[in-house]
């Protein structure tokens, strides 16, 4: 089973601020299969980006992914208030998928 | 409208079992992956298993292989998750969620509101 660590746990930024958030898989893993998500306190999580660089439906230009093999980061450009939450990264491969533990970004 | 929408909110006893289902809407239910994924409380998302409705093809994670059932019914756009002998550490959501904008299970786009399962004596 594939393991994603994802760091740092949590960031403290300000709005307007740059975010950058890791996730690093103990094997490699296919570029099709990491994906990134965004959850809010008693919400579901919300698909971001997918195929490790695609953006979901709706999902404003401020997010990107990007990576190969092992490492892969998720980037808020500029933080709006409302990006404030837990992004987790997950992959699917060897017909299992796993999440990593999250990243909660938070109001400096 | 593309949605998952789940049971209620169970609360059962220690030993007793669950079942609990998923409906989609708004899309061809069988042309799909939809899998669950368990949030226990304050932490974070586990990846159980998906099915594809349209043959059944089934695969889980290794952490779930045989403690739970994941089955689909496609004539009711339903999917379920079945847990039998219920302990206190299976208090958690639970969550469905498709993949809708792909034809491969890479992603989950769609999910539902969650079902609250508490396990207590």
């Amino acid at each position: 089973e594939v393991v994603l660590t994802q760091s740092p746990g949590t960031l403290s930024l300000s709005p307007g601020e740059r975010a950058t958030l890791s996730c690093r898989a103990s094997q490699s893993v296919s570029s099709r299969y990491l994906a990134w998500y965004q959850q809010k306190p008693g919400q579901a999580p919300r698909l971001l980006i997918y195929g490790v660089s695609s953006r979901a439906i709706g999902i404003p230009d401020r997010f990107s992914g990007s990576g190969s093999g092992t490492d892969f980061t998720l980037t808020i450009s500029r933080l709006e208030p409302e990006d404030f939450a837990v992004y987790y990264c997950q992959q699917y491969g060897s017909s299992s998928g796993t999440f990593g533990q999250g990243t909660k970004v938070e109001i400096k | 409208e593309v949605q998952l929408v789940q049971s209620g909110a169970e609360v059962k006893k220690p030993g007793e079992s669950l079942k609990i289902s998923c409906q989609g809407s708004g899309y061809t239910f069988t042309s799909y992956w939809i899998g669950w994924v368990r949030q226990m409380p304050g932490k974070g998302l586990e990846w159980m298993g998906i099915i594809y409705p349209g043959d059944s093809d089934t695969r889980y994670s290794p952490s779930f292989q045989g403690q739970v059932t994941i089955s689909a019914d496609k004539s009711i756009s339903t999917a379920y998750l079945q847990r039998s002998s219920l302990k206190a550490s299976d208090t958690a959501m639970y969550y469905c969620a498709g993949r809708v904008g792909s034809y491969g299970p890479d992603a989950f786009d769609i999910w539902g509101q969650g079902t609250m399962v508490t396990v207590s004596s």
